[in-house]
């Protein structure tokens, strides 16, 4: 069975710099989708960024990009230049051939 | 969250009682999801249907039931309720498209159990 670790339950940074959540997961599957969702405490699950399992390119959207070391089975998320906005749960989360599995999250806190 | 709906957004319920979420999507995804989400925690996958007329058990599927009434709609059934199962619920679906998978969540419905 997939599954999906964050070791960190809780992060701080300080604004303006960069901080890296972790995230490993268990698979078999060779062809699958990896996730970041950052969550605020409406609970609304917001898309951060995303990674498609043959590619091995890193993924980056803005200030987000991704350490995705397949071989591994490792998938972290870098937030460089943080801002207070930054702050909230973020869950990493695998997609395979049918099932789509969440770590626990990681609680992101931004020091101004 | 355009896409995904959940109904209803609140209940309060009390031990025994049944009640049923219903979640549909527009979107024409093949997959969709139940999770819950208890406080400070993760999202845990309670069933999951991968296509209509299938279900399956995810990682914390006891009193709870499914229903794949047909592509668009996933309905998740609470047949006696207990305080354990407060939570706040979470449908969500998905699509293979040929940029990648995306995935499309309810707003969440939060159940009490007094």
């Amino acid at each position: 069975a997939q599954t999906v670790t964050q070791s960190q339950p809780e992060m701080s940074v300080q604004e303006a710099e960069t901080v890296t959540l972790s995230c490993t997961y268990d698979t078999s599957e060779s062809d699958y989708y990896l996730f970041w969702y950052k969550q605020p405490p409406s609970r609304q699950m917001i898309l951060v960024i995303r990674q498609e399992a043959y590619k091995q390119q890193n993924a980056t959207e803005n200030r987000f990009s991704v350490n995705f070391q397949k071989a591994a089975k490792s998938f972290s998320l870098k937030i460089s230049d943080s801002q207070l906005g930054d702050a909230a749960m973020y869950f990493c989360a695998y997609e395979g051939a049918q099932k789509l599995v969440f770590g626990q999250g990681t609680r992101l806190t931004i020091n101004p | 969250n355009a896409g995904v709906t959940q109904t209803p957004k609140f209940q309060v319920l009390k031990t025994g009682q049944s009640m049923t979420l219903q979640c549909a999507q527009d979107m024409n995804h093949n997959s969709m999801y139940w999770y819950r989400q208890d406080p400070g925690m993760g999202l845990r996958l309670i069933y999951y249907s991968a296509s209509e007329g299938t279900t399956d058990k995810g990682e914390v599927p006891n009193g709870y039931n499914v229903s794949r009434l047909n592509k668009r709609e996933f309905s998740l059934r609470l047949e006696s309720a207990a305080p354990s199962q407060t939570s706040v619920y979470f449908c969500a679906s998905t699509r293979m498209g040929s940029s990648g998978n995306t995935i499309y969540f309810g707003e969440g419905s939060w159940l009490t159990v007094v």
